[in-house]
């Protein structure tokens, strides 16, 4: 298994343009979640998903979106960059069947906006 | 909702001696507690966990402890060696946004031969 992938790894974007970051999970986890890491602190919740077709807004969601048509891919959708997207983004997924809490996350994308 | 604190935020030893991170919860209905390693330009990674109907769990040189009435947990690395240089989340579940993980600020540890 590949695990949790993420592309790109590194982007830097101008103020007003719109991008995509990819997550892919290969381990048929029916949660996944996305997280931004500001330096110097924890990693807070953007968006999560508890299945297909299925998403809802986590702490700090304003300036994102996300869809999740297929149970493998979770993509973050930035549409009019702002600097205050500047931030480390992480996904992840878990299982939750087994009563296993184990959240297993992504190498994260590094994203700039100038 | 749920509030997670952890210090301290940057801790030196040397190579060989103990370190202990400590965590505070807010929500008393929470019931797991993951410790997660974020070594540079990488993804956390759990490095062990612990449940609410448990006091301790021990991994190796890693350990965790969980007081429910105090509401605080910590993380107990014996042993410490240069690779241990890393920086070290708690966190707690979030019992709405899908059991999505709440995370405390970070530890920076360093560890010194």
């Amino acid at each position: 298994n590949a695990g949790v992938t993420q592309t790109p790894k590194f982007r830097i974007l101008k103020i007003g343009q719109s991008m995509t970051l990819q997550c892919a999970q290969d381990m048929n986890h029916n949660y996944m979640y996305w997280y931004r890491q500001d330096p110097g602190m924890g990693l807070k919740l953007i968006y999560y998903s508890v299945g297909a077709g299925i998403t809802d807004k986590g702490e700090v969601p304003n300036g994102y979106n996300v869809s999740r048509s297929t149970t493998e891919d979770f993509p973050l959708r930035l549409e009019l960059a702002a600097p205050s997207q500047t931030s480390v983004y992480f996904c992840a997924s878990r299982l939750t069947s087994g009563g296993n809490n184990e959240q297993f996350f992504g190498p994260g994308t590094r994203l700039t906006v100038l | 909702g749920e509030n997670v604190e952890q210090h301290p935020s940057t801790l030196s030893v040397q190579e060989g001696d103990s370190a202990v991170i400590k965590c505070t919860y807010s929500d008393s209905a929470s019931n797991y507690f993951p410790w997660y390693k974020q070594e540079l330009g990488k993804g956390p990674q759990l490095i062990i966990d612990i449940r609410s109907n448990v006091g301790e769990k021990k991994d190796q040189r890693i350990a965790v402890t969980l007081n429910k009435t105090a509401k605080h947990f910590s993380l107990h690395i014996t042993e410490t060696q240069p690779e241990d240089s890393a920086v070290y989340f708690c966190a707690a579940i979030r019992r709405e946004a899908g059991t999505a993980l709440i995370f405390g600020k970070g530890t920076t540890l360093s560890v010194s031969s």
